[in-house]
């Protein structure tokens, strides 16, 4: 059935290691977003692409790394340069319909 | 800059009714949008409201939109325990010149039995 996966759902990162969401969506959405999401606080944007082959960051881009060489991938990488990077991370994709994104589940990650 | 208010934290008894309340800074926002969140789950989308509509109704869910005082609100009638959620609304951003959203803070509901 169509929607978005995230995967892992539990992410470890030990200290200077660069680690990768996967956000696969088969929903033939064109545009595709990261979050990120600490405790009591809303969702803020990483990074986000309106196209293959192209994304923009968005609010807290710094740390995190982004590709798009398909469709229906949009994989984000927390880099050694993120010191915080402990918080719940989600993906989303929208279409041209009402600009609605759709949500995958969500991967936790957390510091060794 | 472009941003969305919301209160913290609602707490409701079963089978009443809830009012979440939103501000947002756009008036040219075109869509706006409410999200529900479970705990350790990604965001679901409730409903949405054309910006050249007061009022929208969907099953339980009753969608107000004040667009002088940039006033979004989301009524729950009858709420169950299973609407124990964190609340989002969001805007569109950049004047909908983007796909980007702004979200609010987001609101917890707590539906007490």
């Amino acid at each position: 059935d169509g929607g978005i996966t995230q995967s892992p759902k539990y992410l470890f990162r030990k200290e200077g290691q660069n680690v990768t969401l996967s956000c696969e969506q088969n929903l033939n959405h064109d545009a595709m977003y990261w979050y990120r999401q600490d405790p009591g606080q809303g969702l803020r944007l990483i990074y986000y692409s309106q196209i293959v082959n192209d994304f923009q960051k968005g609010d807290i881009a710094e740390g995190y790394s982004v590709s798009r060489e398909k469709k229906e991938s949009f994989p984000l990488t927390v880099t050694s340069a993120q010191k915080n990077p402990t918080a719940f991370y989600l993906c989303a994709s929208s279409g041209r319909a009402k600009n609605i994104q759709y949500f995958g589940a969500g991967t936790r990650l957390s510091v060794l | 800059g472009e941003d969305v208010e919301q209160s913290l934290f609602l707490s409701v008894r079963e089978g009443d009714s809830s009012v979440i309340n939103c501000t947002y800074t756009d008036s040219s926002s075109t869509y706006l949008y409410w999200y529900k969140q479970e705990p350790g789950a990604g965001l679901q989308l409730l409903t949405y409201i054309f910006s050249n509509m007061d009022m929208k109704q969907d099953q339980r869910l009753t969608v107000l939109l004040n667009k002088k005082d940039k006033h979004l609100s989301l009524r729950i009638a009858d709420t169950q325990t299973g609407d124990s959620a964190i609340y989002f609304c969001a805007e569109k951003a950049d004047g909908g010149a983007t796909n980007k959203l702004i979200f609010g803070t987001g609101t917890l509901l707590a539906v007490q039995p």
